[in-house]
């Protein structure tokens, strides 16, 4: 079946790393995504990485894949109270003539001082 | 270029009204889609579309029904509204192809149904 889990909340002091983890089950994935949710917005999406590669790192944030595992992880460096947000793992699968996305339930991180 | 607009922002039905939700896209995205975002569960799909004209069931389709008209248009409709059908739904479009599949998404409409 298809599925993505990850855990409901995440709190880190300002500065300090976040790495917020998600896991999948459907080994055909063609993309893996992070959305970020602020309050009252819609999903906005942060970053990607194709499935055929392990790492991929954009400025403060850094995706690592293991796809003998199915994990996913993001870590933001250098944790700012802009990133307070909800942060949705999710994966895009290719089916008929469309790709279909799921989303995890989303990790509320918070950022303390 | 507004993206992916949604209307209304926010509703609120009696149990048994209908409604429609509009979203609109000036993308010229061919594929547009419909979520429904409930807590601890994230995003699920209600209906898609590939195109004009067409339309197909998603996760949870039970109690909506959508139509695309135009190609830049897709509409929700609920016909009699349940208070399970309180949510915030999602509007997203995207374009075949396109190098990392992404699905560009709408403000969010917040529903209740008492």
């Amino acid at each position: 079946g298809e599925d993505v889990e990850q855990s409901l909340f995440l709190s880190v002091r300002e500065g300090d790393s976040s790495v917020i983890n998600c896991t999948y089950t459907d080994s055909s994935s063609t993309y893996l995504y992070w959305y970020k949710q602020e309050p009252g917005a819609g999903l906005q999406l942060l970053t990607y990485i194709f499935s055929n590669m392990d790492m991929k790192q954009d400025q403060r944030l850094t995706v690592l894949l293991n796809k003998k595992d199915k994990h996913l992880s993001l870590r933001i460096a250098d944790t700012q109270t802009g990133d307070s947000a909800i942060y949705f793992c999710a994966e895009s699968i290719r089916y008929s003539s469309a790709s279909k996305i799921i989303f995890g339930s989303g990790t509320r991180l918070s950022i303390r001082p | 270029n507004a993206g992916v607009t949604q209307t209304p922002k926010f509703r609120v039905l009696k149990t048994g009204q209908s409604m429609t939700l509009l979203c609109a896209q000036d993308m010229n995205h061919e594929y547009m889609y419909w979520y429904r975002q409930d807590p601890g569960m994230g995003l699920r799909l209600i209906h898609y579309s590939v195109g004009e004209g067409t339309t197909a069931k998603g996760e949870v389709p039970d109690g909506y029904n959508v139509s695309r008209l135009k190609k830049q248009n897709f509409l929700l409709g609920l016909e009699s509204a349940a208070p399970s059908q309180t949510s915030v739904y999602f509007c997203a479009s995207s374009y075949p192809g396109q190098r990392s599949d992404e699905q560009y998404f709408g403000p969010g409409t917040r529903l209740t149904v008492t």
